[in-house]
């Protein structure tokens, strides 16, 4: 039961172009979301996260939206630039004492073009 | 600041065989995740550790198994090696609190021949 889910294994968008990656989730106990970014032979890193009292957050180029009733989340890259080529990932937790247990979704490869 | 250190990177072990991984967290953080890779099955959680107590386990057998140490370094553990269990095995760190972000090694991958 895939309980986080990204629809769109891949993803190309050109240079200086909106890039919008989208995360689906079924567990209405998620109350707390991260976006990891991951190249190839290395551990993700963290992007943005956004807990479910807020439906956006921003940091700089990166902004996550997070739409509650439809249990539905969106990472906007503006502009896309190509070190941002890699796998993102979206995970989602809950914001209780002893649940760092995050819930995967299985990546959206994304590619800038030049 | 140092980050998540995770030893071995590279290793080949045989089916049958078993293995010890290795996490150093981050400087300060109490809390040790450990994460599988695998090629579809994007990742996947095997169990936390918090003040050396195992405080979240995922869905995985009884091969697999954690511990962790005083000083936060914390080792996992799969005895028995089944091709299947070949994956980038990952560990994360936070300060455990609701809301800490948590940080990820470079992972060990492991190949089971």
């Amino acid at each position: 039961d895939q309980q986080v889910k990204q629809n769109s294994p891949s993803l190309s968008v050109q240079e200086g172009r909106i890039s919008i990656l989208n995360c689906d989730y079924t567990n209405s106990m998620f109350d707390y979301f991260l976006w990891y970014k991951k190249y190839p032979a290395e551990g993700p890193t963290f992007l943005i996260s956004i807990s479910s009292i807020k439906d956006k957050n921003e940091d700089g180029r990166f902004t996550v939206f997070l739409n509650k009733s439809a249990k539905h989340l969106s990472l906007h890259i503006v502009p896309s630039q190509p070190g941002d080529s890699a796998v993102y990932f979206c995970a989602a937790g809950v914001l209780n004492f002893g649940n760092e247990k995050l819930t995967f979704g299985t990546g959206t490869r994304l590619t800038i073009i030049p | 600041k140092a980050g998540v250190t995770q030893t071995p990177r590279y290793l080949i072990k045989t089916r049958g065989q078993q293995v010890t991984l290795s996490c150093s967290p981050i400087s300060g953080h109490r809390s040790v995740s450990w994460y599988q890779q695998t090629p579809g099955q994007g990742l996947q959680f095997l169990f936390e550790y918090f003040s050396e107590t195992q405080r979240n386990k995922g869905n995985f057998p009884g091969r697999f198994s954690g511990r962790q140490f005083s000083n936060s370094r914390s080792e996992m553990n799969v005895s028995t090696l089944e091709l299947g269990d070949s994956a980038l095995y990952l560990c994360a760190s936070s300060f455990g609190l609701p809301g800490n972000t948590i940080y990820f090694g470079e992972g060990s991958w492991l190949t089971v021949v």
